[in-house]
Order: structure tokens, then C-alpha cells, then sequence
């Protein structure tokens, strides 16, 4: 596997359920970033990971849990999340939080809450 | 307050000719800007910047425009592909701010 891989790729979940995104990156990166994309919505940065440490938490809701185990890997655990929390979950890694123009991202999760 | 816009949702060009992809800011603290492309079922992967130092970036077909009165940037694509049907998002940054922000995207098609 080669760039920044996302799991699954979609995903169906009620309100009362508890599932996790991960995110995976093979890039020797040491930041990683999550990004929510709602419909007809522009990108909007959820978290940040600068060396396993979350150095930025957008005002996002706490039924949103990420975790950073290693520098490879990113998780964003869901729980009791709304239908408008549906949309498309974004991963990204750049080599460090300063390269923002070296962001590569994954192809997304794209998450229906019903 | 949308800080980034990209006020054409979709855009059509033919083969050959030259594809000119808009976006206004309205924060004069932006400094950097990005433009990315989107292919379905895949990330964003970066296109080309430019610094506000700048008016003008250039990377073989592409080249954006920086309009730093009129907080305006242009991305224009010659000659278009029909590979080159995607969408294209404008990014905005701020100094050494490590934070985006996007605007929402237009969908260029190229016709054969």
C-alpha cells in the first residue's frame, strides 16, 4: 500500500451506534489531519496530529474521538452521532504541520448516519 | 461567513481551448493560496500555490493569478484535457498557520 489509505470506505451507522474511521499512511509523515466534507459545504478541518500529540481540535463535537496511536496511523471513533453529521471524512498526513502544501489525502469515508 | 468562494459551481470547456477556474477571499490575512483537484472516489491531491508575494505561478499547463486588490485568484488550465475533468478546490492560508480554508469547489468538464 502506497499513500494514505482510508477504512472503511463507506459506511451506514444509526444514532445509537458506535463505530471508528482509520486512516493509515505510508508516507513517513508526522502529521495527520482529519477533514469533514458535508454536501455543498467546503472542506472543514476537524483535527490535527503533529507527532502523535493533537495540536488542534476545531470546535468539533465530542461524539467525534480521534486517536493518534503512531504517526502512521489516525482514528476518528463515532458515537451517538446526528444525520447531519452525514458526509465525507477526509484523511490527510503532510511530513510536517508547517507543509500544507504537501498534504496528501485519502480517498475518504463516506458516512451516512440514519 | 464563507472566507473562501468559488462562485461557479460547474464549469464546461472544450478540448483544446483554455479552462479559467475562479475564487474570491475576503480575509486580507490569507497569504498563500492552494489549488487542489478531485477526482470521485479520491483524496484531493495538490495542483499548484501561489504566495502573495506573487501575481503569477506557472507549472506546464496550469497557471494561477493572484489579484491581491481585488482579493481574486484565477487557476487557468492550456490547453484543457478531458483528463482534466475534476473538481477544482481554492485553498486560502495564513503565515505559518498550519490551517485551510476551502472553498467549495467547482466542477470542470472537458468535452472531447
Amino acid at each position: 500500500e502506497t499513500g494514505v489509505t482510508q477504512t472503511p470506505r463507506h459506511l451506514v451507522m444509526g444514532m445509537t451506534n458506535k463505530k471508528s474511521l482509520k486512516c493509515e499512511q505510508h508516507l513517513g509523515h508526522n502529521a495527520m489531519y482529519w477533514y469533514k466534507q458535508s454536501a455543498k459545504k467546503p472542506l472543514e478541518l476537524m483535527f490535527v496530529y503533529s507527532l502523535e500529540e493533537r495540536v488542534e481540535n476545531n470546535s468539533v463535537p465530542s461524539r467525534f474521538s480521534p486517536e493518534c496511536p503512531n504517526s502512521s496511523h489516525l482514528f476518528l471513533h463515532l458515537h451517538t452521532l446526528q444525520p447531519e453529521d452525514s458526509a465525507l471524512y477526509l484523511c490527510a498526513s503532510s511530513p510536517l504541520i508547517q507543509n500544507v502544501d504537501e498534504q496528501f489525502f485519502g480517498p475518504g469515508t463516506r458516512l451516512t448516519v440514519l | 461567513d464563507q472566507q473562501v468562494k468559488q462562485n461557479s459551481p460547474s464549469l464546461s470547456v472544450q478540448e483544446g481551448r483554455i479552462s479559467i477556474l475562479n475564487c474570491d477571499y475576503t480575509n486580507s490575512m490569507f497569504d498563500y493560496f492552494l489549488w487542489y483537484k478531485k477526482y470521485p472516489a479520491e483524496g484531493p491531491t495538490f495542483l499548484i500555490s501561489i504566495s502573495s508575494i506573487k501575481d503569477k505561478n506557472e507549472d506546464g499547463r496550469f497557471t494561477v493569478f493572484l489579484n491581491k486588490s481585488a482579493k481574486h485568484l484565477s487557476l487557468h488550465i492550456v490547453p484543457s484535457q478531458p483528463g482534466d475533468s475534476a473538481v477544482y478546490f481554492c485553498a486560502a492560508g495564513e503565515g505559518s498557520n498550519y490551517k485551510l480554508t476551502f472553498g467549495k469547489g467547482t466542477l470542470l468538464t472537458v468535452n472531447p
